[in-house]
């Protein structure tokens, strides 16, 4: 089956700085990369996917780009700001299996 | 639509109690799942429904696991009986085809 690793664990940064998250994955058949982003007490929300077709792709200061290659994908959040403070996971997917893998998470927490 | 709807959002049980969890989907999503949350496994996918219909158990731990979907707006995950290892956040999705996957905000299970 489908192995995510997430790096790293725990990410803290200066407001305005940025933010990179590393995933690899090891089944070359996922080509469906989403984005997760949990706050305290809620539950998962997707905040930005990218599919096999692309290299990369932008949601104003979240970005996440895709080496198929390498079987890498990371994400970019620029100009911090302390509610991007979460936990943040990847995961990966066959485009024909729902069944997402995800990484083990980052905790990220931005400093005012 | 209020979202994926989980309950109980907290539950406190004894050991070899069971537990029983509830949760409503987004009305017109086709797709349901049932993840486990936990400090050292992270996000684990313990079963899944399609149109009501159970696709993949695989995740599934053991036996005293069971889930059922009635209908398309309600399933239930119980647990019988319940061990302290079981203590985790429950989370429950929702999905249409081709969509965004939806999280409830969990239910949180402490078995003692």
């Amino acid at each position: 089956g489908e192995n995510v690793e997430q790096h790293p664990s725990t990410l803290s940064v200066q407001e305005g700085d940025s933010a990179v998250i590393k995933c690899t994955y090891s089944d070359s058949a996922s080509n469906y990369f989403p984005w997760y982003k949990q706050e305290l007490g809620k539950g998962p929300q997707l905040i930005i996917d990218i599919r096999s077709n692309v290299g990369e792709k932008k949601d104003q200061r979240i970005a996440v780009t895709l080496n198929k290659t390498a079987k890498h994908f990371s994400l970019h959040i620029t100009e911090t700001q302390p509610e991007d403070s979460a936990v943040y996971f990847c995961a990966a997917s066959p485009s024909n299996d729902y069944k997402l893998s995800f990484g083990a998470g980052t905790t990220v927490t931005v400093r005012a | 639509d209020a979202g994926v709807i989980q309950s109980p959002r907290h539950e406190v049980t004894e050991m070899g109690q069971e537990v029983t969890l509830r949760c409503k989907p987004i009305s017109g999503h086709d797709y349901l799942f049932w993840y486990r949350q936990t400090m050292m496994r992270g996000l684990e996918l313990l079963i899944y429904f399609n149109n009501n219909v159970p696709i993949d158990d695989s995740g599934m731990p053991e036996d005293r696991f069971s889930a059922k979907m009635p209908n398309a707006s309600f399933s239930t995950l119980k647990i019988q009986p319940s061990e302290p290892r079981d203590s985790a956040v429950y989370f429950c999705a929702s999905l249409p085809s081709n969509g965004e996957l939806f999280f409830g905000e969990g239910s949180r299970l402490t078995v003692l």
